[in-house]
């Protein structure tokens, strides 16, 4: 199936843990984003990379690091987990140069205990 | 700051009615517009879109209505059905990135 695939779904962890959420898309596009969804469902925009370069970083802590080893993949790693980053986290891609046809991935519920 | 959205956090409609889900944005810059819908447990998925020279665009049971003087979207549904409860958010294209509402959750009742 052509989507855009993030694992864990779920992922539960203790504050002052690293952890990771991989996130890949079989789209053939070439610009991939990190987006959080807080309690309310209030969306943001996190990061967003094309072909493996930084083009968007919105203010997020430092403690977010996210990786582009290709144009495929987009991970997010966090460090020193808060209990303030429990949220679901989606990563979504698209075609740089059309507006068309963000797809979504089916989120990455993080609780931070 | 930038900003897209309403705090109508809920809209309960019966079976068969037709839904309104409305929106406001501040970029008046903006040259394209999104709803989408988001499902429990699921990521948003794309319903319709908007560009600014545009006042109306029709899908299937779908409309979006985009009022640039007001800086007013609106998604009607119509004969809402019960796969059509979910959360709605409606999206501004802003550059490289989305920027989305605070998003309506339409609860449909037989």
């Amino acid at each position: 199936d052509t989507a855009v695939s993030q694992t864990p779904k779920y992922l539960v962890t203790q504050m002052g843990n690293d952890k990771s959420i991989k996130c890949e898309q079989n789209l053939g596009h070439d610009t991939m984003y990190w987006y959080k969804q807080d309690s309310k469902k209030f969306l943001k925009i996190m990061f967003s990379y094309n072909n493996k370069e930084l083009i968007i970083n919105e203010t997020v802590p430092n403690r977010f690091s996210p990786k582009s080893p290709d144009k495929a993949h987009l991970n997010l790693h966090i460090n020193s987990l808060e209990l303030g980053d429990s949220a679901v986290y989606f990563c979504a891609s698209r075609f740089y140069y059309s507006n068309y046809g963000y797809t979504f991935g089916s989120g990455t519920r993080l609780t931070v205990v | 700051g930038e900003s897209v959205g309403l705090h109508l956090p809920t809209l309960s409609v019966q079976e068969g009615d037709n839904s309104i889900i409305n929106c406001a944005y501040s970029n008046s810059a903006s040259d394209y517009f999104i709803w989408y819908k988001q499902e429990s447990g699921k990521g948003p998925q794309f319903i319709i879109d908007i560009r600014s020279n545009m006042d109306k665009r029709q899908g299937q049971r779908v409309t979006v209505l985009l009022n640039k003087t007001v800086k007013h979207l609106s998604l009607q549904i119509a004969a809402t059905q019960p796969g059509d409860s979910a959360v709605y958010f409606c999206a501004e294209v802003n550059t490289d990135k989305l920027i989305f509402g605070t998003g309506t959750r339409l609860q449909v009742f037989p």
